[in-house]
């Protein structure tokens, strides 16, 4: 099983829609948990940490549920400019520093 | 934010040649460095852990004696793809986290990475 799984997508959706990404992790003591957007041949950016309590930033809101291993964002009024590949980020095992990324969730905002 | 640099931005080369990838922390010291590697329609993977003095160490599975690295200063680590074939064509990515006293933050600051392709 992979350590972070996502659904690759691709999501086409139209301008103003809402859309929503969910990974799993598969170890159960992760403690860091983030989405970073990566645009088409550019090094990944973080888009947000996700916390236990949830948190949202804008038209982004992330929620992580540690019962079930999940984490998923939630995006809202999709622009045109939110079209990129979304990563799901967790601490590796054993590590606090080192990451685990997710293949990726492929989103296409359409005018 | 912080600022991580990367040198060369896209290397081509032939066969059998060494690449040497630098990474550099513009504005705050690095002890600690990673190197990813990015296959097309993949996603980053861990190569490394690079530290400041010490050796660097390696994830499972990629060749210490194939990929150098060398983290010489507090703002640059260095990793040098020795002998590069076809295979090792890939986006190469480094990133650095800071710290405020001995707590080291959650956010990696990445590089714009390295496009490396061997022919």
């Amino acid at each position: 099983r992979k350590e972070v799984e996502q659904d690759p997508g691709p999501f086409n959706v139209p301008e103003g829609a809402t859309v929503a990404f969910n990974c799993t992790y598969s170890n159960s003591a992760s403690q860091s948990f983030f989405w970073y957007r990566q645009d088409c041949r550019k090094e990944p950016k973080l888009l947000m940490s996700v916390y236990s309590s949830g948190n949202e930033d804008g038209r982004f809101t992330a929620q992580l549920n540690r019962a079930s291993q999940y984490i998923s964002l939630l995006i809202r009024d999709s622009k045109l400019s939110d079209s990129a590949t979304y990563l799901c980020v967790v601490n590796k095992k054993g590590s606090a520093r080192q990451l685990t990324f997710g293949s990726g969730t492929q989103l296409t905002v359409l005018p | 934010g912080a600022v991580v640099s990367q040198h060369p931005s896209w290397v081509i080369c032939k066969s059998g040649t060494s690449v040497k990838i630098e990474c550099r922390s513009l504005d705050f010291q690095a002890t600690t460095m990673f190197w990813y590697r990015q296959f097309p329609k993949q996603s980053l993977m861990l190569m490394a852990t690079s530290n400041e003095g010490s050796k660097a160490t390696y994830e499972q599975g990629v060749e210490k004696d194939k990929f150098l690295i060398n983290h010489a200063s507090l703002t640059l680590s260095t990793l040098t793809v020795t002998s590069a074939h076809p295979e090792d064509s890939s986006f190469y990515i480094c990133s650095a986290d800071t710290r405020t006293g001995t707590v080291y933050q959650e956010t990696q600051y990445f590089g714009p990475g390295t496009r490396l392709l061997v022919l």
